[in-house]
Formats: structure tokens, sequence, C-alpha cells
């Protein structure tokens, strides 16, 4: 059973407009999220979290939305840069416990 | 923050026989993890690495396949033991040095292992 899904596979975009990267999950007991990053041959690297008390974080061109209602989140990457092309990890867990992990998104920026 | 670094990066393995890949931290941490990711899917917890005792594992994973070892703050090893084809993944070292698990950890670059 997934209860992290990350939908889409891939996702392509033109530099400099907006890629919005999108996570469900079905544990209403998660608490916190976090996206990571990923490039190839290299580990995941902590992008941006929320916590359930918030509906949004941001922190630069990262901003990471969390509907509780819809158990959804979303990251929205402005504007977006040829660097941010890389596997994108949505991760959820309750509090004190493991980080569970959707599939990936992998971002491409066109330039 | 806090550098991971895995050896070996990569390896090419037959059935039947064990591999040990080594986490090394450049800075103590509290807690250190390790992960399977198998083709196609999501990053799995294998087990949490405990410094001095037996590592706990998550549900599907057992110690005698998956041996791990933490002898100090800064140092792991996972055994895979007996591999199978079915082992062929990408296998992570993680660490964190948050007391909240689900709080940011920071990744080794894993070691790619095919089983033949």
């Amino acid at each position: 059973d997934q209860q992290v899904k990350q939908n889409s596979p891939s996702l392509s975009v033109q530099e400099g407009r907006i890629s919005i990267l999108n996570c469900d999950y079905t544990n209403s007991m998660f608490d916190y999220f976090l996206w990571y990053k990923k490039y190839p041959a290299e580990g995941p690297t902590f992008l941006i979290s929320i916590s359930s008390i918030k509906d949004k974080n941001e922190d630069g061109r990262f901003t990471v939305f969390l509907n509780k209602s819809a158990k959804h989140l979303s990251l929205h990457i402005v504007p977006s840069q040829p660097g941010d092309s890389a596997v994108y990890f949505c991760a959820a867990a309750e509090y004190g416990n493991k980080l569970v992990f959707g599939a990936g998104t992998i971002l491409r920026v066109k330039s | 923050s806090a550098v991971i670094s895995q050896k070996p990066s990569r390896d090419i393995c037959q059935r039947g026989t064990s591999l040990t890949i080594q986490c090394q931290v450049d800075s103590q941490v509290t807690m250190m993890f390790w992960y399977r990711q198998q083709p196609g899917q999501s990053l799995t917890l294998i087990a949490t690495a405990n410094q001095g005792s037996e590592a706990t594992y998550e549900s599907g994973f057992v110690i005698d396949k998956f041996p791990i070892s933490r002898p100090n703050l800064t140092f792991s090893t996972l055994t895979v033991s007996n591999m199978s084809p079915e082992d062929s993944s990408i296998y992570l070292c993680s660490g964190s040095n948050r007391d909240r698990v689900e709080e940011t950890q920071y990744f080794g670059p894993g070691t790619r292992l095919l089983v033949l």
C-alpha cells in the first residue's frame, strides 16, 4: 500500500516558467512533509519541509503548499532553471516515525 | 549538515555471495539509517542503525539477510547476505542530528548493486 504517491513520473518545463510537482498521501496521521532533490549518482538532498500546522512554506524560489483536507502537497519552483533538472521525492512522516517516500518525479527544465 | 560517503559506489556480485557496504559520516550524528531503492521505486527504510546495539529493522527486513553494525557515531556497515538478483538495488545510508526521525536527514551517494 503506497501511502505517498507521486502520480507524475516526469515533468518538462521551459526555463523561466513555473514547475509544479504534486504529491498525494493517504495517512491522515502524517504531520511532517519534506521534498528532496536527487541528481544522478548522488544521494537525495533536502530541499524544503512543512509541518501540518502550516499550509505554506517558502524558501527562495521554492514554495511548498499543503492541503490537509485533500491530503495533497505541491512544490512550486519559480522561476525554473536548467540546474533544477533532477528527480524530486516527496516524503512524509508521523511524529517520531520513519519517513515514507514517494516514487519520485523527474523534472526536466529546457533552456 | 553532514557529509556522508559510501563504499563501494557500485558492485556486480554473483548470487549466493555477500557484500558489505560501508557508510562514513564526517561528523557525529545522532541517528543513522539504511534505505533501499529498487529500480523505478521509492526509497524504502531497511533499518535504523543503533550505536553499540542491534539495529531496528522495518517490516519485511530481517537481521540474517541485512546484518548492520554501528560501532560509533560516525560509521556503519550494511551487509547484503546470500544475494539473489532481487537484491539488485541502490542502497543508501543517511544520517540525522535531529532527535525526531522525521526531520531532515542527509544521504550518502548510494551503492548501486547488481546481482547476477
